[in-house]
């Protein structure tokens, strides 16, 4: 199967500690999306890729949180000084170019202690 | 912005029911249309999509119809299954620039033996 897989499937940390996550996307998709979901709700756009270049970041993504995709392929979502607030769902989806749909992974819930 | 309202859950059928998700939206432009499915511990799929106004997006018996005219794309099956439940959500996709999804806040269904 070669669909988005992200890594941890789980993470617990303590407020203050500093976290990463990782998303492996379906190969030679172009674009490669990060949403936060949390409880009863539908997920939240945070950023996107077009290949290597991070072009554009929501309002939800404050300055703690950074993200890279080096070399257009898998990409890494960094939370520092965690927050209670940050326990959520993160999830990744991937998508072909010139096409609308996106493919997601199965996610990485955060629980910040 | 742009902006996805589902009915609230949860939605209990019994098996062989009728089923209906209202999903309208709010969009600038022309968005493209999307059902997505998460069943228990399972990450996000894609069920079914439309790109155009009157498009009909069908797939595993689930059926819906882009209405422009109502904002609407309602989720629909004609008999449902034990195995059908699941969160359902309704998205769109802008179809310039960064094509993030917006989704709604997801309809829980649970179907009854």
């Amino acid at each position: 199967d070669t669909g988005v897989s992200q890594n941890p499937r789980h993470k617990i940390t303590k407020r203050g500690q500093n976290v990463t996550f990782r998303c492996d996307p379906i190969s030679e998709h172009n674009r490669l999306y990060w949403y936060r979901q949390t409880l009863g709700q539908g997920p939240e756009f945070l950023t996107y890729f077009q290949n290597e270049a991070q072009l554009e970041k929501s309002r939800l993504l404050s300055d703690r949180f950074s993200a890279e995709r080096p070399k257009g392929s898998f990409s890494t979502l960094e939370i520092q000084r965690t927050e209670q607030g940050d326990s959520a769902m993160y999830l990744c989806a991937s998508s072909p170019n010139r096409r609308d749909e996106q493919y997601f992974g199965p996610g990485t819930r955060l629980t910040v202690t | 912005g742009d902006s996805v309202t589902q009915m609230e859950g949860p939605v209990t059928l019994s098996e062989e029911a009728f089923l209906t998700i209202n999903c309208t939206y709010t969009a600038t432009g022309y968005p493209s249309l999307f059902w997505y499915v998460q069943y228990p511990g399972e990450g996000l799929q894609l069920l079914l999509k439309a790109t155009k106004a009157d498009d009909k997006g069908s797939n595993k018996g689930f059926e819906a119809t882009y209405r422009k005219e109502t904002t609407s794309f309602h989720l629909e099956k004609g008999s449902v299954q034990v195995s059908d439940s699941a969160v359902y959500f309704c998205a769109l996709s802008d179809r310039d620039g960064r094509r993030a999804l917006t989704f709604g806040s997801g309809t829980r269904l649970q179907v009854q033996p």
